[in-house]
């Protein structure tokens, strides 16, 4: 069964800064990665997903994530973070080995912007 | 599209009272998933439908939910009776392929039992 880590329930950057999520899977086959991001009072809206190919993945709204195997990892990042990007996010990952659970969920890392 | 389309948004209802939350999926999608969220637990997978069936319920934490599919367009998940501690947001979610496009979430339903 796939586990995912992400480390930090709350981050604080500033206006400007660069934005790192940080995410770690375990999962014992090829992994699918995603991640979402949940403003208030909204459902979870897709990112970006990493399936296959190109290790480093871009987003909307200016994200990107990158996949690393000897890691484990699968880092959310941002050069510049805009006060609009305050928000829940979520890193998930994927059951390939034909589980039934589907896509597995941390618990979330809460993205504060200071002025 | 609209999206995967939930109601009502908000419920609020009293303890022991039965609780009906609607779902309609993408059209074309054949998954569809329900989940909860609460701040104590975060995201919590409920139930999972393939094609209408039902594939894994194991997430439904009593026998007070249920949740049925009765065809590709409407999905149902109820409570009864429900309690307390069912307050939660519960969302709907669907996806063409269960794992390679991921999923989209409608806005949920927030649920208040007093």
């Amino acid at each position: 069964a796939q586990s995912v880590t992400q480390l930090g329930s709350h981050v604080s950057v500033s206006e400007g800064a660069l934005v790192l999520l940080r995410c770690n899977y375990s999962s014992s086959v090829p992994p699918y990665l995603f991640w979402y991001v949940q403003y208030p009072n909204q459902g979870l809206q897709l990112l970006l997903k990493y399936t296959t190919g190109a290790t480093l993945v871009k987003g909307i709204n200016g994200f990107e994530a990158e996949f690393k195997k000897s890691e484990t990892s699968f880092h959310l990042t941002k050069p510049s973070a805009h006060m609009s990007d305050a928000a829940e996010y979520f890193c998930a990952v994927s059951d390939l080995g034909g589980g039934a659970d589907g896509l597995t969920f941390g618990k979330g890392t809460h993205l504060i912007i200071q002025p | 599209d609209a999206g995967v389309i939930q109601s009502p948004r908000h419920e609020v209802t009293e303890m022991g009272q039965e609780v009906t939350l609607r779902c309609k999926p993408i059209s074309g999608h054949n998954s569809l998933f329900w989940y909860r969220q609460t701040m104590m637990r975060g995201l919590e997978l409920l139930i999972y439908f393939n094609n209408n069936v039902p594939i894994d319920d194991s997430g439904m934490p009593e026998d007070r939910f249920s949740a049925k599919m009765p065809n590709a367009s409407f999905s149902t998940l109820k409570i009864q009776p429900s309690e307390p501690r069912d307050s939660a947001v519960y969302f709907c979610a669907s996806s063409l392929d269960r794992d390679y496009y991921g999923y989209t979430f409608g806005s949920g339903t927030r649920l208040t039992v007093v």
